[in-house]
């Protein structure tokens, strides 16, 4: 069974400049939550889009956007990049909805990226 | 009030012996609380959960003891191998609001088991 696939896996880019990452849930799932992880801290909530609608949203600026598409899979971008963003970016499905909403989240391996 | 409290940073633990991770939380509201092992390159697993219902809850080697009065919770390793060697994360979360679908999760604990 293919897990939730994340791409690129790796990504370097130059301060200013804009990203956008790709997420594919786990079949059957129609929750998608991105989080952000900085090395050697825990992650942090960015995102979750149900049923293409965000759903909720974490402290994180406006230069951060997501969307979700009819099958479900999802892109994160970010724009106007930092130093500071520099991190792991990991997207999680799960089968959640308003009536189920602890479904346990299921995560891929995320995209590092890395801003110079 | 939405921060977790993970302790301790690292932990150094004999095969064979107890690994115990401790977590903290101050938000009342907050109702499921799973634990996610992660291992380097990869994303985090769900380990187990529990629900504030219960004051334990124990999947094969690990164990989740839950003091609600207290606020705190914690992870048991028993018998600790050294393939359980890898970062673990409390984590927990709410219905209602903005918090749909969001873990609050904890520092993280470096756990190295020896041979």
């Amino acid at each position: 069974d293919a897990g939730v696939t994340q791409s690129p896996t790796h990504l370097i880019k130059t301060r200013g400049q804009h990203v956008t990452l790709r997420c594919s849930p786990i079949s059957g799932h129609k929750s998608v939550s991105w989080y952000q992880q900085v090395l050697g801290q825990g992650p942090q909530f960015i995102f979750q889009y149900y049923e293409k609608e965000e759903r909720g949203r974490g402290n994180f600026p406006d230069r951060f956007s997501a969307r979700q598409f009819p099958n479900y899979s999802s892109e994160l971008n970010v724009n106007a990049l930092l130093l500071g963003d520099s991190a792991l970016y990991l997207c999680a499905s799960s089968f959640w909805t308003s009536l189920s909403y602890n479904s346990p989240l299921h995560f891929g391996n995320g995209t590092r990226l890395t801003v110079t | 009030q939405q921060q977790v409290k993970q302790s301790p940073q690292s932990l150094i633990v004999q095969k064979g012996g107890i690994s115990i991770i401790n977590c903290a939380y101050e938000n009342t509201a907050f109702d499921y609380f799973p634990w996610y092992q992660q291992f380097p390159g990869k994303g985090p697993a769900l380990l187990i959960a529990i629900r504030p219902d219960v004051s334990e809850k124990k999947e094969g080697r690990f164990t989740i003891s839950f003091n609600k009065s207290a606020k705190q919770f914690s992870l048991h390793i028993m018998d600790s191998q050294p393939g359980d060697s890898a970062t673990y994360f409390c984590a927990a979360s709410s219905a209602g609001g903005t918090s749909y679908g969001k873990l609050t999760f904890g520092q993280g604990t470096i756990l190295t088991v020896h041979p």
